[in-house]
């Protein structure tokens, strides 16, 4: 149990672009998740928190403009980097909290590898 | 502002050898401590996690152990194999009513035959 899945796996889009890259919870619901961001050979940065039915809580220096979070069921989290950049090329990984458990564990995704050209 | 480490940031070892890898964070007000394994090009996948209440956590040849005071936990493999080379994460939790999870710089293992 708790399997989260991502996709797409990877994607290469073109400067000036959107991209939607989607989180789900395949066997459990989660009213959070988490949006996390890794560059090569560096740990992992927390984003934004996505609540379900509400606002995403950013962390300071992510623009939400940039990066749309959006969090319509409890099994869904999307992101949508806006206006796509070379610099927003990089892993991004999200993660979601299992209500069952109490520990508060939060399970990842496989993540999804953007390249922007 | 808690700031978690890990040392060494790189290890390569023959197989067979027990290993230690360190994770150290500086606030000792936390919840909660993680180990993770993530391979090249992959999502994380959870190892063990030791609650601040606890000394330990062993799950087949992974034992993690929690020293809070100290701000330290070491994450000790048991015989390796060369299907352990990964990255190692360590992540602390703050408190109860955060999910915030704060990584650390990671340990990218190699063991070769």
């Amino acid at each position: 149990g708790a399997v989260v899945s991502q996709h797409p796996s990877w994607v290469i889009c073109k400067s000036g672009t959107s991209v939607k890259i989607e989180c789900r919870s395949l066997d459990f619901q989660a009213t959070t998740m988490f949006w996390y961001r890794q560059f090569p050979k560096q740990s992992l940065m927390l984003m934004a928190t996505s609540n379900e039915g509400s606002k995403a809580t950013y962390e300071q220096g992510v623009e939400k403009d940039k990066f749309l979070i959006n969090h319509a069921s409890l099994t869904l989290s999307t992101l949508t980097v806006t206006s796509a950049h070379p610099e927003d090329s990089s892993f991004y990984i999200c993660s979601a909290r299992d209500l069952r458990q109490e520990t508060y564990e939060q399970y990842f995704g496989p993540g999804t590898r953007l390249t922007v050209t | 502002k808690q700031e978690v480490t890990q040392i060494p940031a790189a290890l390569s070892v023959p197989e067979g050898e027990n290993l230690v890898l360190n994770c150290s964070f500086t606030d000792s007000a936390i919840y909660n401590l993680q180990w993770f394994r993530q391979d090249p090009g992959k999502g994380l996948t959870s190892l063990l996690l030791i609650q601040s209440s606890q000394r330990e956590q062993t799950s087949g040849r992974l034992n993690a152990s929690l020293d809070k005071s100290s701000g330290r936990s070491t994450l000790y493999i048991a015989a390796s194999q060369p299907g352990d080379s990964a990255t190692y994460l360590c992540a602390v939790r703050r408190s109860y009513n955060t999910d915030k999870l704060i990584f650390g710089t990671g340990t990218r293992l190699q063991v070769f035959p």
